[in-house]
């Protein structure tokens, strides 16, 4: 069966430090990639998605990058944190554009 | 680009009454899904509907897809404290490899 797996589970980092957060998929070839932002009490923001090795779409414009090194590794990175980057950080994954979305667990960053 | 509006943004029912969430896109849909996140969660896939004017159930929940495709409605009868969350609608507008959310509506329920 495939898994998803995000890491780490909670994050807090001061203002102006760099950012990596990752994500796997397992079980599963060639699968949709994404990541999205959520602030406390709110929606789910799409921030990065990838359909393929090194393609990579950006939908917001920020200070946040996003890479795919390899299949079902999923990367999101900053190079200096702002405190509007605090939030809930979800990864998810489907076979096709269309199909149902399978997140991780998600990742919590605090911004001091 | 495509919007997906959700209502109520939240909903506080007493156990056993009845919930309903509301979705309309500006565009029609090739389809729309259904998630749900319990709080401190992740969102969790319950349902897709295709076709026009489709209606599915899962135990106490009835999903509906509009005849216009642009419109959905989640139902969950007699409501249990084991609802509690955010449901989220999300559509999809065909040939996009992206899925839009709406905001979610929260349901809180009083035991």
């Amino acid at each position: 069966s495939q898994t998803i797996h995000q890491w780490p589970a909670t994050l807090v980092q001061p203002v102006g430090s760099p950012l990596s957060l990752e994500c796997t998929v397992e079980g599963t070839s060639n699968p949709n990639l994404y990541w999205y932002r959520q602030a406390a009490g709110r929606g789910l923001q799409l921030l990065f998605y990838s359909v393929g090795i090194g393609q990579i779409s950006s939908e917001v414009p920020q200070n946040l990058s996003a890479s795919r090194p390899q299949d079902r590794q999923f990367i999101l990175s900053s190079k200096k944190l702002l405190l509007s980057d605090s939030g809930f950080y979800l990864c998810a994954w489907n076979a096709r554009g269309n199909q149902p979305q399978h997140f991780g667990d998600g990742t919590r960053l605090s911004i001091l | 680009g495509q919007q997906v509006m959700q209502i109520p943004q939240y909903q506080h029912v007493q156990e056993g009454e009845d919930f309903t969430t509301y979705c309309n896109s500006s565009t029609t849909l090739s389809n729309i899904q259904w998630y749900k996140q319990r709080p401190g969660g992740h969102p969790v896939f319950l349902i897709q509907l295709v076709k026009s004017g489709e209606v599915k159930k899962q135990k106490r929940l009835t999903f509906q897809f509009g005849e216009a495709k642009k419109n959905s409605s989640l139902h969950i009868t007699a409501t249990q404290t084991t609802d509690v969350g955010t449901y989220f609608c999300a559509g999809d507008q065909g040939g996009s490899e992206k899925l839009v959310f709406g905001k979610g509506t929260k349901l809180t329920v009083n035991p």
